[in-house]
């Protein structure tokens, strides 16, 4: 079966530290897409990165990087030098092959204060 | 700009009367498009999946006759709540898969506040 779980459930910062945000997966299928979606307080997911399960290096975007562990089946997202627009609460999913649905975590509300 | 458009954003009902909420996928054909539900401070869940000319698929505890999918082209899929009551309140969100081929990423709307007084 496949979860998600998002052990975090808020996140309070000040402006300019490094966040990062774990997720830790469960699926049987080899081949596996996780994502990390971004919801402000209008509602809207807005979609942060992708990585596929047969990608071999971590990755940076801007301010944002990813790291997987398959080890420990945990796809972290961390956020450098945090701002106040960052604050929205960040949702971890999982898709796999099988199933073309997505499965979210239950969400990790960060707070980002000046 | 938006790949999946959600309308409308809000609306407000009255007890009893059905409404409808529409997605469309912008930039691609979407054969397959995902309705979510989110209570307040809560994960999303997966409603149905909405099949393109043919009948959603609904997950299990979701009530078909209640909340009906028509999914009639490839960029449109609505959503109506039928003899809506106060509990329906919520947000929905709609979502869209490219075609196989076309990259695996799931682009969601900008989703739907319900009240029902």
């Amino acid at each position: 079966a496949q979860k998600v779980t998002q052990a975090q459930t808020e996140i309070s910062v000040v402006e300019k530290e490094d966040v990062t945000l774990d997720c830790v997966y469960e699926t049987r299928d080899t081949t596996y897409y996780l994502f990390w979606y971004k919801q402000p307080p209008s509602g809207e997911l807005v979609f942060l990165i992708r990585r596929n399960s047969f990608d071999e290096q971590n990755e940076i975007s801007g301010r944002y990087s990813w790291n997987v562990q398959k080890s420990t089946s945990s796809f972290n997202f961390t956020i450098t030098a945090s701002q106040v627009v960052d604050s929205a609460v960040y949702f971890c999913a999982l898709k796999d092959t099988g199933f073309q649905k997505l499965v979210f975590g239950t969400g990790t509300r960060l707070l980002v204060s000046p | 700009g938006a790949v999946v458009s959600q309308h409308p954003s809000r609306v407000i009902c009255k007890s009893g009367t059905s409404v409808k909420i529409e997605c469309r996928s912008l930039d691609f054909q979407a054969t397959t498009m995902f309705w979510y539900r989110q209570f307040p401070k809560q994960s999303l869940m997966l409603m149905a999946t909405s099949n393109e000319g043919s009948k959603a698929t609904y997950e299990q505890g979701v009530e078909k006759d209640k909340f009906l999918i028509n999914h009639a082209s490839l960029t449109l899929s609505t959503l109506t709540v039928t003899s809506a009551h106060p509990e329906d309140s919520s947000f929905y969100i709609c979502s869209a898969r490219p075609p196989r081929g076309s990259g695996n990423t799931i682009y969601f709307g900008e989703g739907s506040w319900l009240t029902v007084v």
